[in-house]
Formats: structure tokens, C-alpha cells, sequence
């Protein structure tokens, strides 16, 4: 079955140092889709990306940028330049065939702290 | 749009109490699904549907029922509501798959459930 792990429980910094969430996933499939989701402390979902397993290149989106890499089953997120309405739960999840469906695998989540 | 919404935001149950959780969206989206969220955790899916009249078992589907009598809602009913039920509940929807866009879960805001 398919396993997301994200081994950072907590994290916390001060602002402004630049911070890398790890994600490293499981699964037998060829094709699948990876995504990042931020939970703020007002407790909704916020969708941040969608990767699929056969576009391995990197992406950067403002402060944000995203590493896949397959050969290694992670797909890690960092945040340059950190602020403190960075501060929230960060999910990982894997895609995984459900019927006609597909359900989400989450990773227990990291907390992040931006201290000030 | 609306997207995905939830009814209620919050509600306190006592044990052995019954409720019913609606999830309504406006994305003419066939696939719905129920997750639980739990503290430490990231979300489990309960049960889901790909269609109207149809549902299926999740990860995590002891204790609740739902119902899909129509394509813009998913019901998730509690018929005796214990204490290990307490969680915060997440609706999503996708399109089916195929579709471009299928593989993202669009999520509602969250029902924070408590059990006593």
C-alpha cells in the first residue's frame, strides 16, 4: 500500500532562514501525483502543488520551491526567505487508485514555527 | 463559485447522540469523498463515492454511513457517536478520472466534531 512519511514532527525557526520539509513516499504504481497542502492555525486545507510522477523537473513559485526526485521517492518542499504567516501544518500526499477514484495519502504532517 | 462547502463548522455531541455532516459543491464534480483528521495525523479517508446513488468504504469506515441521493451532496452520518469519533472532518470532490484536472481534491473548510 502506498506510505507517505514526513519525519519532521515540528519545526521551528526564526524568520528569514530558509527551511526544508522533507516528504519521502511509497508506492508500486507507475503513475501517480504527489501534492503539498498547507493547514494554517484557522484549520483549512490550502492547496501549494500537484506533481505528477513523470515530470521530475524542479519548480519554484515565489518563496516556495519543490525538489522531486524519484530515484530517491521524495518529494521535498523549502521555503527561502521564511516569514511568520509561514507558520502552519504542511501535509504531503500521495495519489492512489481507489475504484474509479483516486483517494489521497497523507503524511502525519510537519508543524513549522516562524519565530519572529 | 462556492466550491466545496461543510454544515456545520462545529458541533459537541454527547456519546451515543446521532448527526448528519453535509457537504455540498457547486464544481459539477462527480467523485466525493469523507476524510478524518485526527491530532498528530494526516487525514484518512472514510468513505467516498463516484456518483450519485453510489458510495464505498474508506480506510476508516466503522461507525459511519453516508448517502449521495444527489450529485452536488455527500452526506456522513454518525448513528451513535462515540468519543473515538471525535476529529475534524474534511469534505473533497474531484472529477472523475480522465478529466483534465482529475487528480486534484478540492477540500471544504473542515466540521470540527466533539464527542463527550
Amino acid at each position: 500500500a502506498q506510505k507517505v512519511t514526513q519525519a519532521q514532527t515540528e519545526i521551528s525557526v526564526v524568520e528569514k532562514e530558509d527551511v526544508t520539509l522533507d516528504c519521502v513516499y511509497e508506492t508500486r504504481d507507475t503513475t501517480y501525483y504527489l501534492f503539498w497542502y498547507k493547514q494554517p492555525p484557522s484549520g483549512e486545507l490550502v492547496f501549494l502543488i500537484r506533481r505528477n510522477s513523470f515530470d521530475e523537473q524542479n519548480e519554484i513559485s515565489g518563496r516556495y520551491s519543490w525538489n522531486f526526485q524519484k530515484s530517491t521517492s521524495s518529494f521535498n518542499f523549502t521555503i527561502t526567505a521564511s516569514q511568520v504567516v509561514d507558520s502552519a501544518v504542511y501535509f504531503c500526499a500521495l495519489s492512489e487508485p481507489l475504484g474509479g477514484a483516486q483517494k489521497l495519502v497523507f503524511g502525519q504532517g510537519t508543524r513549522l514555527t516562524i519565530n519572529p | 463559485n462556492a466550491g466545496v462547502t461543510q454544515t456545520p463548522k462545529f458541533r459537541v455531541l454527547k456519546t451515543g447522540q446521532s448527526m448528519t455532516l453535509l457537504c455540498a459543491q457547486d464544481m459539477n464534480h462527480e467523485y466525493m469523498y469523507w476524510y478524518r483528521q485526527d491530532p498528530g495525523m494526516g487525514l484518512r479517508l472514510i468513505h467516498y463515492s463516484v456518483g450519485e446513488g453510489t458510495t464505498a468504504k474508506g480506510e476508516v469506515p466503522d461507525g459511519y454511513n453516508v448517502s449521495r441521493l444527489k450529485k452536488q451532496n455527500f452526506l456522513l452520518g454518525l448513528e451513535s457517536a462515540a468519543p473515538s469519533q471525535t476529529s475534524v472532518y474534511f469534505c473533497a470532490s474531484t472529477k472523475p478520472l480522465g478529466q483534465v484536472g482529475s487528480n486534484e481534491q478540492f477540500f471544504g473548510p473542515g466540521t470540527r466534531l466533539t464527542v463527550l
